[in-house]
C-alpha cells in the first residue's frame, strides 16, 4: 500500500532563517505531488505541485520554492523565512493529476518567530 | 480559476441531530467534488466524494448531494456523534483542486 511521509512534525524557526521540509511517498511510482499551506483557522492554499522529476508549478508568488529531485521526493524550501510563513504545511500525492483523491501527509506545524 | 465558498464557518449541533455543510463553486467545468475531514492537528482525510455525473451519494451516516445547475453541493451527516467533531473541507476540481475555507463542526454530547 502507498504511504506518505512528511517531516519534521513541528518546527520553530527565527525570521530570516532557511527552511527545508521534506516529503516522500512509498508504494507507488510517478505520483503527482503537492504542497499546501493552512493558516490558522483557514482553508488549504495550494503552493506548488509537481507532475514529475524537476517539474514544479507554482501557484502563489512568495519566498518559498519547491524541488523534486527524485520521483517520490518533494521538498519545500525557503532561503529566508518571514513571519507570514507560519502555518501548517501539508504534502499530498495523487495517482492522477487532479480529478482524483488526494492523500495527505501528517503535516508540519511551522512557527516563525 | 475555480473559487469555492463554504458555509457555515462554524456549526454546533447536539448529538444525534443532523449537520449540513454547503459549498458553491464558480467553474461549471468542475467535475469532481471531494469532502475531507480534519481532526485537530491531523491530516485531512477523504470521507466521501462525488463526480459530476451523479446527483447524490451516500455512505452510512454521510451523504453528499450535487446540484450542477446551481453549482452547489452539500455534505449531510445524520445521527451525529461527538467523534464527528472536526473541520470539514469541501473541494471542487477542474484541472486543479480548490478547497473551501472549512467548517468547524462541534457535536455536543
Amino acid at each position: 500500500s502507498q504511504t506518505i511521509h512528511q517531516w519534521p512534525a513541528t518546527l520553530v524557526q527565527p525570521v530570516g532563517s532557511p527552511l527545508s521540509l521534506e516529503c516522500t511517498v512509498e508504494g507507488t511510482s510517478n505520483p503527482n505531488l503537492y504542497w499546501y499551506r493552512q493558516a490558522a483557522g483557514r482553508g488549504l492554499q495550494l503552493l506548488f505541485y509537481s507532475v514529475g522529476i524537476g517539474q514544479i508549478s507554482s501557484e502563489v508568488p512568495q519566498n518559498l520554492s519547491a524541488s523534486r529531485p527524485q520521483d517520490r521526493q518533494f521538498i519545500l524550501s525557503s532561503k529566508k523565512l518571514l513571519l507570514s510563513d507560519s502555518g501548517f504545511y501539508l504534502c499530498a500525492w495523487s495517482q492522477r493529476l487532479w480529478g482524483e483523491k488526494l492523500f495527505f501527509g501528517s503535516g508540519t506545524q511551522l512557527s516563525v518567530l | 480559476g475555480e473559487n469555492v465558498e463554504q458555509h457555515p464557518s462554524t456549526l454546533s449541533v447536539q448529538e444525534g441531530d443532523s449537520a449540513v455543510i454547503k459549498c458553491t463553486y464558480s467553474d461549471s467545468a468542475s467535475n469532481y467534488f471531494p469532502w475531507y475531514k480534519q481532526e485537530l492537528g491531523k491530516r485531512p482525510q477523504l470521507i466521501i466524494d462525488i463526480r459530476s455525473n451523479v446527483g447524490e451519494k451516500k455512505d452510512q451516516r454521510i451523504a453528499v448531494t450535487l446540484n450542477k445547475t446551481a453549482k452547489h453541493f452539500s455534505l449531510h451527516i445524520t445521527e451525529t456523534q461527538p467523534e464527528d467533531s472536526a473541520v470539514y473541507f469541501c473541494a471542487a476540481n477542474n484541472n486543479d483542486m480548490r478547497f473551501g475555507a472549512g467548517t468547524r463542526l462541534t457535536v455536543k454530547p
